[in-house]
């Protein structure tokens, strides 16, 4: 059965403090892996798809990496507006156009 | 500016109501998709449309149904017979593009639904 888990859950950082989140998955082929920001009541927000292993995508203080079993989310020198849940989600070669989201990991980062 | 448009941004069902979820879309993508979001869960797929007059069940349509007569209109409605109704319902949308099925999805606001 195809899978996403994200962990940790929820991880709290202070200002500058650099870390990363994970995103495990489980399926048969991978199509591509989208990471998503989203803000309290509102929708998610692309950040970056991966389609490959040994790709990096980046953008601010966000860089993505893309391994056969996992991906990354490294996060540099946080500021509090990085503050927000971050999706995983992977497109599976098992489907033509479901996509699997894992639950999200809560970041906060603290002034 | 192109985007997703979802109304109302709260909605209350009372008991044995059916209620309808809007989701309009300007971006002139082909595939949209309606998600239900629960605290400290995933997105589940409710329904999906790749084409026009064209739908097809996720993984949790039992008690909602849709309708695609427009590509730019994916309503969704909630009937009685969703027995646990309360969530943040999210609709989203693609372009398949050069590569089929593989390009992302994008958000609207979302619909914030509870029971009176």
């Amino acid at each position: 059965e195809d899978q996403v888990t994200q962990s940790p859950e929820a991880l709290r950082l202070q200002e500058g403090e650099s870390s990363s989140l994970n995103c495990s998955y489980t399926v048969s082929g991978l199509r591509g892996l989208f990471w998503y920001r989203q803000d309290p009541g509102k929708g998610p927000e692309f950040l970056f798809t991966l389609y490959s292993a040994g790709e990096e995508k980046e953008k601010e203080r966000l860089k993505a990496t893309l391994t056969k079993k996992e991906s990354f989310l490294h996060i540099t020198a946080p500021k509090p507006e990085d503050s927000a849940t971050y999706l995983c989600a992977v497109h599976p070669y098992s489907s033509a156009s479901k996509i699997i989201f894992g639950s999200g990991t809560r970041l906060s980062i603290r002034p | 500016d192109g985007g997703i448009t979802q109304s109302p941004k709260y909605l209350f069902r009372k008991e044995g109501q059916n209620v309808t979820l809007s989701c309009e879309q300007n971006l002139n993508h082909d595939a949209m998709y309606w998600y239900r979001q629960d605290p400290g869960q995933g997105l589940r797929l409710i329904y999906y449309s790749q084409i026009v007059n064209d739908f097809q069940k996720g993984d949790i349509a039992e008690g909602y149904s849709v309708s695609r007569e427009k590509k730019e209109s994916f309503p969704l409605t909630v009937t009685s017979a969703q027995k646990n109704p309360t969530a943040f319902y999210l609709c989203a949308s693609s372009n398949p593009g050069d590569d089929t099925y593989n390009q992302p999805q994008h958000f609207g606001d979302g619909t914030r639904l509870s029971i009176l």
